[in-house]
């Protein structure tokens, strides 16, 4: 009954380092994205996937990277980390195919500080 | 480009009065409608949904019906509890990708 993990929940990172945000489905949804929650903006989409080897960029792209080597994971990835993307981060997946109605099923989100 | 207009919070209501959250959507061809709701701490959770004019979506008591005519899916509850304390995101998707509101605080004091 896993459905999307998250790891890690909290991090704290020193401008100009870098990391990896986790993120795992267990239901075999083709598609996955990541998602960005600030005060007062909302959630705003980073990058997204369609499937394994297909990644795309959504509406805040800049400073981060992904890749999809498997249908289950999709990492998101700080290469040098500022205070700007100080934010809690959500990893969401959902089914692509007939009938999809576009529902996306959330993971519990992992808090960034950028200090 | 889509996108998803609603109201400002707080919204401050009392235990049992009647809530509204106004949400407008701007987009192409027929979207999907969402409302998500995020408790303190959590992620979203999807609350209900409408995929084409006139279907209304309901759970929880909380209702909303897709109104293609005025390009809105507006979130009511006939008597809100404590309990329903939280962030509400309108949304809308095309496809599989999501696009959100800001998002309503509603805060219910007994």
């Amino acid at each position: 009954n896993a459905g999307v993990t998250q790891t890690p929940k909290f991090q704290v990172l020193k401008t100009g380092q870098s990391m990896t945000l986790q993120c795992a489905q267990d239901m075999n949804h083709e598609y996955m994205s990541w998602y960005r929650q600030d005060p007062g903006m909302g959630l705003r989409l980073i990058h997204y996937s369609v499937g394994a080897g297909i990644t795309d960029q959504g509406e805040v792209p800049n400073g981060y990277n992904v890749s999809r080597s498997t249908t289950e994971d999709f990492p998101l990835r700080l290469l040098s980390a500022a205070p700007s993307q100080t934010s809690v981060y959500f990893c969401a997946s959902s089914y692509v195919g007939q009938g999809n109605t576009g529902e996306l099923f959330f993971g519990e989100g992992s808090r960034l500080t950028v200090l | 480009g889509n996108s998803v207009t609603q109201m400002e919070g707080p919204v401050t209501l009392s235990e049992e009065a009647f809530l509204t959250i106004n949400c407008t959507y701007t987009a192409t061809g027929y979207p999907s409608l969402f409302w998500y709701v995020q408790y303190p701490g959590e992620g979203l959770q999807l609350l209900l949904k409408a995929t084409k004019a006139d279907d209304k979506g309901s759970n929880k008591g909380f209702e909303a019906t897709y109104r293609k005519e005025t390009t809105s899916f507006h979130l009511e509850k006939g008597s809100v509890q404590v309990s329903d304390s939280a962030v509400y995101f309108c949304a809308l998707a095309r496809y599989s990708t999501l696009t959100f509101g800001k998002g309503t605080m509603l805060l219910v004091s007994p």
